[in-house]
């Protein structure tokens, strides 16, 4: 089976735009969740999408939002970009039939898109 | 304080020495998982345990799920081995994450 795929891989956006990233999980995976990492901040889980609707959040603000498609792919956006978005975003995918993203089932990372805000 | 505690933050070490990392979390959880993180930015999930001991290759996790700790081994480390290791747990239902240990083996 392919991997988990996110695309673009590198993206440089200055402040104010908006940025949309795009992910597409394991086939027969119907979780995607996303996280963002920063070397201040660590891995920090942003929120996961099952069947097509937001199952969890973590505490971001409005500015990131995020929605999954039929085929279960995934993507998030972020408004208004902020220098302090500059960040590494990762989508995991998962069965997701074992209850919430991390709760009892392995999740399967993408390799990541690195996010350069200016 | 962080609710998912790691250490050594760093640690070097020679190749072919046993290593170990810790995971220490503050409640209650219903699994913990570890995860490898090489240069490059790409995650890798090597165990996710509930209770006891899990085994693949030359790597072992433990937990103990009373003292609320894990640990990591790596036996006969390799240089290739050298990466950050992270522990997360699911609290309040969202997968948070320790602050990583970065793992130097010199050949």
């Amino acid at each position: 089976k392919a991997g988990v795929t996110q695309t673009p891989r590198y993206l440089i956006k200055t402040r104010g735009q908006q940025v949309t990233l795009s992910c597409s999980p394991i086939s027969g995976h119907r979780s995607v969740s996303w996280y963002q990492q920063t070397p201040g901040q660590g891995l920090q889980f942003l929120f996961e999408y099952f069947s097509e609707t937001q199952r969890n959040k973590g505490n971001f603000p409005g500015r990131f939002s995020g929605r999954q498609f039929s085929n279960s792919r995934s993507e998030m956006n972020v408004s208004t970009l902020e220098l302090g978005d500059s960040a590494l975003y990762l989508c995991a995918s998962s069965t997701g039939t074992s209850g919430r993203a991390g709760q009892l089932e392995t999740q399967y990372f993408g390799p990541g898109t690195r996010l350069l805000v200016l | 304080k962080n609710e998912v505690e790691q250490s050594p933050q760093n640690l070097t070490a020679q190749e072919g020495e046993f290593i170990t990392i810790n995971c220490s979390y503050s409640v209650g959880i219903s699994a913990l998982h570890w995860l490898q993180q090489h240069p490059g930015g790409g995650i890798v999930s090597l165990f996710m345990l509930s209770s006891g001991k899990k085994k693949h290759g030359r790597l072992i996790a433990t937990i103990n799920i009373q003292e609320k700790h894990s640990s990591l081994h790596i036996t006969a480390s390799h240089p290739r081995d050298s990466a950050v290791y992270i522990c997360a747990v699911p609290l309040n239902e969202k997968l948070t994450f320790g602050t990583g240990t970065r793992l130097t083996i010199i050949p």
